[in-house]
């Protein structure tokens, strides 16, 4: 079975400073990692996915995440937040079944990164 | 030109009503979605359809039906709607079948309020 824990409910962060967003995750197989962006009142958008390729993951706005099997993590990282930032982030893992055939992405329960001025 | 659509953006009823939320991709994806999310932002997903077939069915009441026309559209249907069904519901979709490595396009959701 897999699962996802992002370790944190709010981060608070000043605007130009860093982001550090974690994601734990349990997988029994290779995982796809995503990471989802909340705006309120809007849906969900792709920030960024690992899929087995290069474990460091750029995405977009400047946001990128390290996928470490040996840690089972996969943390969302910004070098400089901007007030734009402030939104949900979901991190998502993926999983192929063990019978194979469909797949059902299991999300986190969501870390709300919260940007002072 | 919106990706996924989903109509009415706002939803409110009485307890015991039935009521339907429309979802449509131009996308030209095979794989629709409808996920769920509570007052606590927690997202689950409910149903997965790929080219009008079933293929997720997650523990879902089944005063919810979903329905496929076509590989465009998916629709959710409810039954004898209960304080607890209020709640965002989001449609998304997906190009492939599998899905595991495929990216979502979410829907801006239906806010569901019931009475």
């Amino acid at each position: 079975a897999q699962s996802v824990t992002q370790l944190d409910s709010h981060v608070s962060v000043s605007e130009g400073t860093p982001v550090l967003l974690r994601c734990n995750y349990s997988s029994s197989y290779s995982p796809s990692l995503f990471w989802y962006v909340q705006h309120p009142n809007k849906g969900l958008q792709l920030l960024l996915k690992y899929t087995s390729a290069a474990t460091l993951v750029k995405g977009i706005n400047g946001f990128e995440a390290e996928f470490k099997k040996s840690e089972t993590s996969f943390h969302l990282t910004k070098p400089s937040a901007h007030m734009s930032d402030a939104a949900e982030y979901f991190c998502v893992v993926s999983d192929v079944a063990p019978s194979g055939g469909s797949y059902i992405p299991t999300f986190g329960r969501g870390t709300s990164l919260i940007v002072h001025p | 030109d919106t990706a996924v659509s989903q109509t009415p953006k706002y939803l409110v009823t009485q307890m015991g009503n039935d009521k339907s939320i429309k979802c449509e991709q131009n996308l030209g994806h095979d794989t629709m979605y409808w996920y769920k999310q509570d007052s606590k932002k927690f997202l689950k997903i409910m149903f997965s359809y790929n080219n009008k077939e079933l293929i997720i069915n997650e523990t879902v009441p089944n005063r919810f039906s979903p329905k496929s026309p076509d590989k465009a559209h998916l629709n959710l249907h409810i039954n004898s709607l209960e304080l607890g069904d209020s709640a965002v519901y989001f449609c998304a979709s997906s190009r492939g079948a599998s899905g595991r490595t495929d990216t979502q396009y979410f829907g801006p959701g239906t806010r569901l309020t019931v009475l």
